[in-house]
């Protein structure tokens, strides 16, 4: 079955340090890969998503993330944090698998940007 | 245009109860899903569609059903609540597009406690 992995459950950072968050997945098929946002209170949202072409994908808030498909990754980067983004972030995949999808979570990685 | 609305926001339950999450989409999306949401579990699919009539489990789907009566509506049923059921619930839907799905876009969420 597929599954995702998120490496860091907690990460605590202050303001303008750099990000990166660890995504693996375990599909070895052709995927589609997203980074969602939940902040307190509020429900998902999209930051990113990967279908084909550049494996180096830009979203929102300047986040962004690089598909190593050798690697079965999808990690999410961004330069300078703020405290806004103060938040947890999910990874997930889908795989598209007798005429069905599937958008499969990882764990979540709960971020706190401290001032 | 509302996206996806679910009702009700809270809910309480005793445990043996039965209820329905409501969930509704006026995006035309053929695919709907719902998951639910755990600490430290991330969210785990429960039941998906990809159009009126056509349903499927998801990883976690004991002790809920769902059916799909139009494109619009996607309710989850509880028949007899327990407390291990007590999470937050969530209701998303995307277009199936290419290569295995879209970005799906959620619901505000119910929360739910069975005592």
């Amino acid at each position: 079955a597929q599954s995702v992995s998120q490496h860091n459950h907690h990460v605590i950072l202050s303001e303008a340090a750099s990000l990166e968050l660890g995504c693996n997945y375990s599909y070895g098929g052709t995927v589609n890969l997203f980074w969602y946002v939940q902040y307190p209170g509020q429900h998902l949202q999209l930051l990113l998503k990967y279908f084909s072409g550049d494996p180096l994908v830009k979203g929102i808030k300047g986040f962004e993330a690089e598909f190593i498909k050798s690697k079965f990754s999808f990690n999410l980067r961004k330069p300078s944090v703020q405290w806004s983004d103060t938040a947890e972030y999910f990874c997930a995949v889908t795989s598209f698998s007798g005429g069905y999808n599937k958008l499969i979570f990882g764990a979540g990685t709960r971020l706190a940007v401290h001032p | 245009n509302a996206g996806v609305t679910q009702t009700p926001k809270f809910q309480v339950l005793k445990t043996g109860q039965s209820m329905t999450l409501q969930c509704a989409q006026d995006m035309n999306h053929e695919y709907m899903s719902w998951y639910r949401q755990d600490p430290g579990m991330g969210l785990r699919l429960i039941h998906y569609s990809v159009g009126a009539g056509i349903t499927d489990q998801g990883e976690v789907p004991n002790g809920y059903n769902v059916s799909r009566s139009t494109t619009e509506d996607f309710p989850l049923r509880l028949l007899s609540a327990a407390p291990s059921q007590t999470s937050v619930y969530f209701c998303a839907s995307s277009f199936l597009g290419t290569s295995g799905g879209d970005e799906q876009f959620f619901g505000p969420g119910t929360r739910l406690t069975v005592l």
